[in-house]
């Protein structure tokens, strides 16, 4: 039983292309994260989704786009892509609201390492 | 903004060792704070949540601390084995959209 599911998990393509990271997340969450985690390992929040919309979009370039068809999808479009692009893309999801202590745990799909040749 | 430092970056030491992994925090107002391990080229393995009202977690032979108040979490690892070896990460849950800020890791060898 896959919690956070990424596909593909690898995905080779060319500058200029368009490409398309599905996420899907059968966890029953309302909150669901993309980060990406450079060639130093450094891992940084992209964009985060509460209940299909939008609620953090940390200065990431207009190309990306993420997209939310319902709570347990997030998608992610890049458009016209550049060497910099080259990445592993990790989504997340989380709980918003908790009807006891305060948790928000965030469980992290398997990744999808992008190179953009 | 949350900012989060991890000392030190590597560290290898001879299996059975006992090894404790800093990580320090700028804001102090955080949900939670999340310890991860990553192997090369794999994803992330979650090893301890401390929720903020916490002082310490435990799993096995890891313990978690954390001091809200100085900023400051550890992990201590008890009897290192060469299975250990891996990145591991800390990440502090904060802001408006609850999002994870990590640290640049902790690269650990633990030599047979």
């Amino acid at each position: 039983d896959t919690a956070v599911s990424q596909t593909p998990k690898y995905l080779v393509t060319q500058m200029g292309n368009d490409k398309s990271i599905k996420c899907e997340q059968n966890l029953g969450h309302d909150t669901m994260y993309w980060y990406k985690q450079d060639s130093k390992k450094f891992l940084k929040i992209m964009f985060s989704y509460n209940n299909k919309e939008l609620i953090i979009n940390e200065t990431v370039p207009n190309r990306f786009s993420p997209k939310s068809p319902d709570k347990a999808h997030l998608n992610l479009h890049i458009n016209s892509l550049e060497l910099g692009d080259s990445a592993v893309y990790f989504c997340a999801s989380s709980p918003w609201s908790s009807p006891g202590p305060i948790y928000y745990e965030q469980y992290f799909g398997p990744g999808t390492r992008l190179t953009v040749t | 903004k949350q900012e989060v430092t991890q000392i030190p970056a590597a560290l290898s030491v001879p299996e059975g060792e006992n090894l404790v992994l800093n990580c320090s925090f700028t804001d102090s107002a955080i949900y939670n704070l999340q310890w991860f391990r990553q192997d090369p080229g794999k994803g992330l393995t979650s090893l301890l949540l401390i929720q903020s009202s916490q002082r310490e977690q435990t799993s096995g032979r890891l313990n978690a601390s954390l001091d809200k108040s100085s900023g400051r979490s550890t992990l201590y690892i008890a009897a290192s084995q060469p299975g250990d070896s891996a990145t591991y990460l800390c990440a502090v849950n904060s802001g408006s959209a609850r999002q994870l800020t990590f640290g640049s890791g902790t690269q650990l060898t633990v030599l047979p």
